[in-house]
């Protein structure tokens, strides 16, 4: 079963990039790797999808190395608004219909 | 387009009661899925679902049951409610497997077993 490690929590301020790094040691040969954003009484927004080297969308970018057992989500000039947890996921290694969630990165910006 | 959306928002049971979440979407999509989210912790896949009439087993199904009668439609059942029940429930679905689909989620249904 693949499993993801991640910091438990990250302050930040407004206008900084920050960078969220998630371990993938046991990542699958077809996996992508997943992140999705989740607001207080909310269910969980998808962010972000990559399988290797670099991703950008109009919200974050996604770097993976080349060994894929770690990626960064980048999220450039955070606000106040990106005060959230940050899941990241991949494939659960036996199939590619079920990603499994870790507790995430509850991350805080303050002004 | 509503997206994904879940009933009831909220509801109380005492032990030993049933009662049935339906989560209902209109984007057409083929998976489904049940979540469950507790205190500080991630999402656990309750049950899910690839398309009409199919249901599969997540990592935490004791206790649950499912029914996909039609492809908008993913119903999450509770025959006899425990405290340890006391979640947050989410609905979710993708137009593919979801390693490489984007998932999206319902607001969520609140439920309370006294």
């Amino acid at each position: 079963l693949a499993k993801t490690t991640q910091p438990i929590s990250m302050d930040s301020y407004e206008g900084q990039e920050v960078n969220i790094t998630c371990s993938h040691n046991n990542i699958a040969t077809n996996d992508y790797i997943t992140w999705y954003q989740q607001f207080p009484s909310q269910g969980p927004r998808f962010i972000i999808q990559g399988y290797k080297t670099k991703v950008t969308n109009e919200v974050a970018s996604l770097f993976i190395p080349a060994d894929r057992k770690s990626s960064t989500l980048s999220l450039p000039r955070v606000s106040l608004s990106d005060t959230a947890v940050y899941y990241c996921l991949v494939g659960d290694g036996g199939g590619y219909n079920k990603l499994i969630f870790g507790a995430g990165t509850r991350l805080a910006v303050h002004p | 387009n509503a997206g994904v959306t879940q009933t009831p928002k909220f509801r109380v049971l005492k032990t030993g009661q049933s009662m049935t979440l339906l989560c209902a979407q209109d984007m057409n999509h083929e998976y489904m899925y049940w979540y469950r989210q507790d205190p500080g912790m991630g999402l656990r896949l309750i049950h899910y679902s690839v398309g009409e009439g199919t249901t599969a087993k997540g990592e935490v199904p004791d206790g649950y049951n499912v029914s996909r009668l039609k492809k908008q439609n993913f119903l999450l059942g509770l025959e006899s409610a425990a405290p340890s029940q006391t979640s947050v429930y989410f609905c979710a679905s993708s137009w593919g497997a979801a390693s490489y689909n984007e998932q999206f989620f319902g607001p969520g249904t609140r439920l309370t077993v006294l």
